[in-house]
């Protein structure tokens, strides 16, 4: 059974301290998405890549996030310094783009809290 | 640019129909989305409808696509407290190559 698999799925970290999110996307995917959410502002679309190569990134803060994709089976979601208003659940998702319906599976999310 | 509206409580008795509304704003939305969320869990597709459709019905699940006023409906049938969670309309931009999300709808089924 194919799944996006996220490690860790909770994290508690002080803040100023670097967090660092994982995520394996189904095997054969080449899209994947990083979306956060929170309760004040729903589901926030980070960053996406497509074939490994970023397409958008205009929804991450530039000076502290970071998101790479440094193999086909792995993509990264990097936080440093982190800051209590980080805190969230940080959802991956993955796709095949030019699939007849482009649909999206998601992971079960990584939990963060920023003290 | 995207944007994508839902209210954000639903309300229903056990058995009863529930209607969760979504608009959004992207002409070139090419497929539409309903996704659901049970507490502590990602998002899990529910279906999809593809633009050039008026209606698709996959057991107790109709979805509606008024395309003019673009406005999206989800009915669930029969609603069942294991249906109690929050509903993700979502918007398949053709020109960015994004997924957008509306605020979601929290469903509750009161037994």
């Amino acid at each position: 059974d194919a799944r996006v698999t996220q490690t860790p799925r909770h994290k508690v970290t002080e803040m100023g301290q670097e967090v660092t999110m994982r995520c394996q996307p189904i095997l054969g995917h080449n899209t994947v998405f990083w979306y956060r959410q929170t309760m004040m502002q729903g589901l926030e679309l980070l960053a996406y890549f497509r074939n490994r190569a970023p397409l958008d990134d205009s929804g991450m803060p530039k000076d502290r996030f970071s998101a790479e994709m440094p193999d086909a089976t792995l993509a990264t979601l990097k936080i440093q310094p982190s800051e209590p208003r980080d805190s969230a659940v940080y959802f991956c998702a993955s796709g095949l783009a030019g699939a007849p319906n482009e649909k999206l599976f998601f992971g079960s999310g990584t939990q963060l809290s920023v003290l | 640019g995207e944007d994508v509206e839902q209210s954000l409580f639903l309300s229903v008795r056990e058995g009863d129909s529930s209607v969760i509304n979504c608009t959004y704003t992207d002409s070139s939305s090419t497929y539409l989305y309903w996704y659901k969320q049970e507490p502590g869990a990602g998002l899990q597709l529910l279906t999809y409808i593809f633009s050039n459709m008026d209606m698709k019905q996959d057991q107790r699940l109709t979805v509606l696509l008024n395309k003019k006023d673009k406005h999206l409906s989800l009915r669930i049938a029969d609603t069942q407290t294991g249906d109690s969670a929050i509903y993700f309309c979502a918007e398949y931009s053709g020109n960015t190559g994004k997924l957008i999300f509306g605020q979601g709808t929290t469903l509750q089924v009161k037994p």
